[in-house]
């Protein structure tokens, strides 16, 4: 079947905003997910948007969607050495379930 | 404190032994899961529970076995059937019903086969 599509990698500057892309697979999802997970963790939502939405904005976070394109992407203002960890993208998969992208390291270059 | 707990954090296992991953939750959440995390392929849902006394298999169920005779726990016995155990172990809980799906996590149990 279709997979939720991330980059594996992005790299930036410190103090950059960082930008990590998300393709998910239903159209009919009704809420789309990021989470955060630090080295040796567990994920930790970090945000979420409706379908029903364009944008989120969360302090330093900014959520779009483009439900044409099935595109969802995260932004980081302000990238600092804090917010080195992997992020994955989640859409509904089942009844409760959610099916997570591959997940994009986030690395920040001092 | 509300939470997810999971135990333990490092586990060795040596080739042919099974062995039983601890899941727990205090957050009254119907629903339970369990991923597998290698580096490069994200998560891959192993079983989950929507429900007391019922489970599903996922995407990767073999070699993998559950129970779920408490709303609150939900361990994983990895066995000798699983070819590459060796792997990040996560286990979830969410609330069931409804549109809005948050999976809280646990810190995860880092398995290695010696």
């Amino acid at each position: 079947g279709e997979d939720v599509e991330q980059s594996l990698f992005l790299s930036v500057r410190e103090g950059d905003s960082s930008v990590i892309n998300c393709t998910y697979t239903d159209s009919s999802s009704t809420y789309l997910y990021w989470y955060k997970q630090e080295p040796g963790a567990g994920l930790q939502l970090l945000t979420y948007i409706f379908s029903n939405m364009d944008m989120k904005q969360d302090q330093r976070l900014t959520v779009l969607l483009n439900k044409k394109d099935k595109h969802l992407s995260l932004r980081i203002a302000d990238t600092q050495t804090g917010d080195s960890a992997i992020y994955f993208c989640a859409e509904p998969y089942f009844a409760d379930g959610l099916t997570f992208g591959k997940g994009t390291h986030l690395i920040i270059q001092p | 404190d509300g939470g997810i707990t999971q135990s333990p954090k490092y586990l060795f296992r040596k080739e042919g032994q099974n062995v039983t991953l601890s899941c727990e939750q205090n957050l009254n959440h119907d629903a339970m899961y369990w991923y597998r995390q290698d580096p490069g392929q994200g998560l891959r849902l192993i079983y989950y529970s929507q429900i007391v006394n019922d489970f599903q298999k996922g995407d990767i169920a073999e070699g993998y076995s559950v129970s779920r005779e408490k709303k609150e726990s939900f361990p994983l016995t990895v066995t000798s059937a699983q070819k590459n155990p060796t792997a990040f172990y996560l286990c979830a809980s969410s609330i069931n019903g409804g549109p809005y799906n948050e999976q809280f996590f646990g810190p995860g149990t880092r398995l290695t086969v010696l």
